[in-house]
């Protein structure tokens, strides 16, 4: 079976662009959760999506929204970019709601780099 | 969630089994223990959880003191491809799927 996909592998944008990033779960896992990875630090939570409803969000501002579809995939899209948000976003799902079973599955993620 | 406290980094010898300390002193009753890795350019990895008793599972062993303070993430035998950061992550249930990730340690396995 396949991991959990994301697209695209690198996208460069600039300062004031908007950027939407994709990603296909696991086939079955219903939840999809969203990290920021800043060079040289572990990643930070930005959402969790599960069943298609909003199940948690972190300290991050408006700018940062996300859905999920029917098909359980999701798009993490952000507004106004920033340089600061020049990271690795990583998409990570998991068959439940509330992951103590084996835990989460990480996609390899999207480099995005702001100018 | 409870804070952890890992070192920054360890090195160890290729074949010999690799001891990584977690601190959690203010872990709650409700809250599991998590290890994952994340090898360089890769997304995480899960490697294996617990609450209370020790594990096991084909990547590793896990120790949790008795009172849960601590914990010691064991890979049995080392490998190069073993070289990679290392979090411990405190989780509770009602957090869902949401892991608050410190700074891990930086192991690098040396032949």
């Amino acid at each position: 079976d396949a991991g959990v996909t994301q697209s695209p592998t690198h996208l460069i944008k600039t300062r004031g662009q908007h950027v939407t990033l994709r990603c296909s779960p696991i086939s079955g896992h219903k939840s999809v959760s969203w990290y920021q990875q800043v060079l040289g630090q572990g990643p930070q939570f930005i959402f969790q999506y599960y069943e298609k409803e909003e199940r948690g969000r972190g300290n991050f501002p408006d700018r940062f929204s996300a859905r999920q579809f029917p098909n359980y995939s999701s798009e993490l899209n952000v507004n106004a970019l920033l340089l600061g948000d020049s990271a690795l976003y990583l998409c990570a799902s998991s068959a439940s709601g509330g992951g103590h079973l084996r835990g989460q599955y990480f996609g390899p993620g999207t480099r995005l780099t702001v100018t | 969630d409870a804070k952890t406290t890992q070192p920054p980094s360890m090195d160890c010898a290729e074949g010999r089994a690799a001891n990584l300390p977690c601190n959690h002193s203010t872990i709650s009753g409700n809250e599991y223990v998590y290890w994952y890795r994340q090898i360089h350019s890769q997304g995480p990895q899960y490697i294996i959880h617990g609450l209370k008793n020790n594990e096991t599972n084909e990547m590793a062993s896990l120790i949790i003191t008795e009172d849960r303070k601590s914990s010691t993430l064991i890979l049995p035998h080392a490998t190069l491809r073993d070289t990679a950061v290392y979090y411990c992550i405190v989780s509770a249930t009602a957090a869902g799927n949401k892991l608050t990730f410190g700074g891990g340690t930086r192991v690098l396995v040396k032949p």
